[in-house]
């Protein structure tokens, strides 16, 4: 159990268009789902944390208004890139904690994208 | 200074080696502590959590030293397929989120 499923895994697409990914827990109720981006060869860095039907809260230095994260229901939660540019191309990964156990999170199998 | 420092690496060891991999972080504060495993293009995948008292799970032993605000992670007998990225990871005391290291790469040959 335990599954978190990411879409879509890949995409590239042209300067100034928005990116939609989903995140969603497969097989449980998920209190808090995190967003994650990786540079190549950097670490994973928290952009935000969300919990279901209140707004999420973004790390320093990530621009809320660029990063539109919206988390609908206790198993979706998606992330809008909004006007993407070259400099957004990243692998963006989510992660859920389960209700009741909070300390484990559950990641989703990423996504790459590639903005041209 | 981040808040979580590991050596990058990589290490190259042969098939049956011992290799230890280092981690320290700078919150006094943090409360809870893990070693993930990434693989090339993949997502982090749980190795395991990491307790003061130490802890086992196979080839894999993590430790902790509070004081010293370190984190090790030894792995005996190592094999092919223990080739990836182990990633030192520090959850964030009074909440759930996760700190990542940037990685220790290791690549085991034949």
């Amino acid at each position: 159990g335990a599954v978190v499923s990411q879409h879509p895994s890949w995409v590239i697409c042209k300067s100034g268009t928005s990116v939609k990914i989903e995140c969603r827990s497969l097989d449980f109720q998920a209190t808090t789902m995190f967003w994650y981006r990786q540079f190549p060869k950097q670490s994973l860095m928290l952009m935000a944390t969300s919990n279901e039907g209140s707004k999420a809260t973004y790390e320093q230095g990530v621009e809320k208004d660029k990063f539109l994260i919206n988390h609908a229901s206790l198993t979706l939660s998606t992330l809008t890139v909004t006007s993407a540019h070259p400099e957004d191309s990243s692998f963006y990964i989510c992660s859920a904690t389960r209700v009741g156990l909070q300390e484990t999170q559950y990641f989703g199998p990423g996504t790459r994208l590639l903005v041209l | 200074r981040k808040e979580v420092e590991q050596d990058p690496g990589p290490f190259n060891v042969p098939e049956g080696a011992t290799v230890a991999f280092n981690c320290t972080y700078s919150n006094s504060a943090s409360q809870s502590f893990f070693w993930y495993r990434q693989d090339c293009r993949k997502e982090p995948k749980l190795l395991m959590s990491v307790y003061s008292s130490g802890n086992e799970d196979g080839r894999f032993t993590a430790q902790l030293n509070r004081a010293s605000q370190y984190i090790s992670l030894l792995i005996r007998d190592s094999k092919l397929s223990d080739s990836a990225t182990y990633l030192c990871v520090v959850g964030r005391s009074n909440t759930d989120k996760l700190i990542f290291g940037t990685g220790t790469r290791l690549q085991v040959f034949p």
